[in-house]
């Protein structure tokens, strides 16, 4: 059984370039939220989908915006980078918009020069 | 904000029990008190959670006091590959949404 995948695992952009990361979620799973860890801190909540729309959000400016699809993976689309974008983005799933237990991927850590 | 509050670090000889400690003075009646961990350079793990009894799996135990202030995560027979960043985290409402903080940073001993 597949836990949470992200892709890429790595990536390096420069400022004002955008980047698009992707997540697939475990199996069974229909709920991915997006989560931003700066160095030497603890994940930041950005925002949750759930049956393809946004349901919750975090305190992120709208460059940050994503997708989900029907097979439950998401994407999480930056514009407009600013260097204090680089950190590790995480993806975590869950089953059913009240579930309490989230399952996380390893993260995409991004950099931007 | 995170509603919890936690030690910054703890250490912990190997073969021993570890006690992490998470203040949660401000919790809501029907908000669990859940246990993360993350090891370096991977994602968070999810360890347990509870309301209000004591639960127990087969990574830890979670010890919630009877005014629900405040836990403690007991893992019983620490290992080097216990050395993680711990997180206490209340769940906010009905939602997924988890506001981490800081955490504790546990370093086992050898």
């Amino acid at each position: 059984d597949a836990g949470v995948t992200q892709s890429p695992t790595h990536l390096i952009k420069t400022r004002g370039q955008q980047v698009t990361l992707r997540c697939s979620p475990k199996s069974g799973h229909d709920t991915v939220s997006w989560y931003q860890q700066a160095l030497g801190q603890g994940p930041q909540f950005i925002f949750q989908y759930y049956e393809e729309e946004e349901r919750q959000r975090g305190n992120f400016p709208d460059r940050f915006s994503g997708h989900q699809f029907p097979n439950y993976s998401s994407e999480l689309n930056v514009n407009a980078l600013l260097l204090g974008d680089s950190a590790l983005y995480l993806c975590a799933s869950s089953l059913g918009a009240g579930q309490e237990t989230q399952y996380f991927g390893p993260g995409t850590r991004l950099l931007v020069l | 904000d995170a509603k919890t509050t936690q030690p910054t670090s703890m250490d912990c000889a190997e073969g021993r029990a570890a006690n992490l400690p998470c203040n949660h003075s401000t919790i809501s009646g029907n908000e669990y008190v859940y246990w993360y961990r993350q090891i370096h350079s991977q994602g968070p793990q999810y360890i347990i959670h509870g309301l209000k009894n004591n639960e127990t799996n087969e990574m830890a135990s979670l010890i919630i006091t009877e005014d629900r202030k405040s836990s403690t995560l007991i893992l019983p027979h620490a290992t080097l590959r216990d050395t993680a960043v711990y997180y206490c985290i209340v769940r906010v409402g009905r939602d997924d949404k988890i506001i981490f903080g800081k955490g504790t940073r546990l370093h086992i001993l050898p």
